[in-house]
Formats: structure tokens, sequence, C-alpha cells
């Protein structure tokens, strides 16, 4: 069974670097996307970008700027990197599973890791 | 556009059946996924590609698409089906960007 888990800071400060890590068990990392979605309180799904095992990767066009995304597969793991980041990031960040063909879900989601934005 | 646009609230009459709708220009040429997500949990698919349901996913949830609008059907609603729903689709570009609907609200009565 694939489980995915979100960790990283529950708390950062206006202006700073969000950074989320999601590990990966009971599957390879590698042959997938994986990708990173956020929901604001009270709003609903935001699709950040995602990345393949070989590294490349697809962001929001809204978010691109800001965004860094990567893998590890040594660690089964892949990284989040928001910059600048503002109240409006306030969100709960979840890491999901994507595979690489047309009209592919997200089959598999962490718990997802609420990171507030505030001094 | 990418854009996917979803009635904010349905209610359905306990047991009866309820379409969820998802609209979009994307939706033409992809297929939408579904996600039902209850208060203070990660979403869960429940419906993807042609009308494809994980093992774990209810026979009474079903989907289908015409031209630009897909739906999401629950036939026979019952109490635990009570939930926020997602659509999610790839954009109609070449590249490989992702977009949800804003959700449906479901209360069942």
């Amino acid at each position: 069974q694939v489980q995915l888990q979100e960790s990283g800071p529950g708390l950062v400060k206006p202006s700073e670097t969000l950074s989320l890590t999601c590990s990966v068990s009971g599957d390879s990392i590698s042959g997938y996307y994986w990708t990173w979605i956020r929901q604001a309180p009270g709003k609903g799904l935001e699709w950040i970008g995602n990345v393949y095992h070989s590294g490349h990767t697809n962001c929001n066009p809204s978010l691109k700027s800001r965004v860094t995304i990567s893998v590890d597969t040594s660690k089964n793991q892949f990284s989040l990197h928001l910059t600048a980041v503002t109240a409006a990031d306030t969100a709960v960040y979840y890491c999901a599973r994507d595979r690489p063909f047309r009209d592919a879900p997200f089959d598999h989601w962490g718990q997802g890791a609420l990171v507030t934005v505030s001094s | 556009s990418s854009e996917l646009t979803q009635d904010p609230v349905v209610s359905v009459a306990l047991g009866q059946t309820v379409n969820i709708t998802c609209q979009g220009d994307s939706l033409r040429s992809n297929l939408a996924s579904w996600y039902q997500q209850k208060s203070g949990q990660a979403p869960v698919l429940v419906i993807y590609g042609k009308n494809v349901r994980p093992s774990m996913i209810p026979d009474r949830f079903s989907g289908s698409s015409s031209g630009d609008t897909s739906s999401l059907t629950i036939t026979g609603a019952q109490a635990e089906d009570e939930a926020d729903y997602y659509c999610n689709s790839r954009g109609t570009g070449g590249n490989h960007v992702e977009f949800f609907g804003g959700g449906t609200k479901l209360t069942v009565l």
C-alpha cells in the first residue's frame, strides 16, 4: 500500500521560504509524477506543480516564479520550496501521486500539512 | 480556457440520485477525475477516466462526460456521501498543467 507523508515547519514568517518534504513508502518513486496541491482555509484545491522521477517539473503558472519542486530518488522523497511567502500562502499542503499517462488521476494522497504564514 | 466550473452547493434526499457537474473547455479533450473530501480529511479519488472506480469506492458512484461537461452521479445517496466533491483535469495547452474545479458541497437531506 502506497503511503505519502508530508513533513516540514508548520509556521513560516512572511517573506521567507516555505519548505516541505513528502516521503513515499510502499512503492518506488520511479515511474510517476509526484505532485503538490494546496488548500487555503475554507477554500478549494489548487494544483501547485509536479516532478517526474527524472527531475522534470511542471508548475502552476501563477506560482511558477516562486516554486521549486525537486526529487530525491535515493531517499524516495520529493520536496517543495515556495519563496517570498505571504499570508495568502497559508494552507494545508498535500502531496499526491500522479501517473505518467493522459487523464491519470491523483490516486494516492498524503494526509496534508498545515502551514501558517505569520510573524 | 482551462477553468473548471462546478455548482457550489447541491442537495439530495437520502436514497435518491444526484448529479454533480463540472464544465470547462479542457473537458472536450481530457477526461475528468473526481475527488471526495470530508471535513478535515484529505481528498479521496472516487472516479477517473472513462468511469473507473478505485477498488474501495462503492458502485453507487459513477462518472460520465459529454462535450465540455463531466458528471459524477451518486445513485442512492447515503448519509456518508455528504462531502465536498472536486473535479480535476489537465489544461488545454500542450504542457502538463492541472486544474481543479471550485468544488461542490453535497448535502444529503
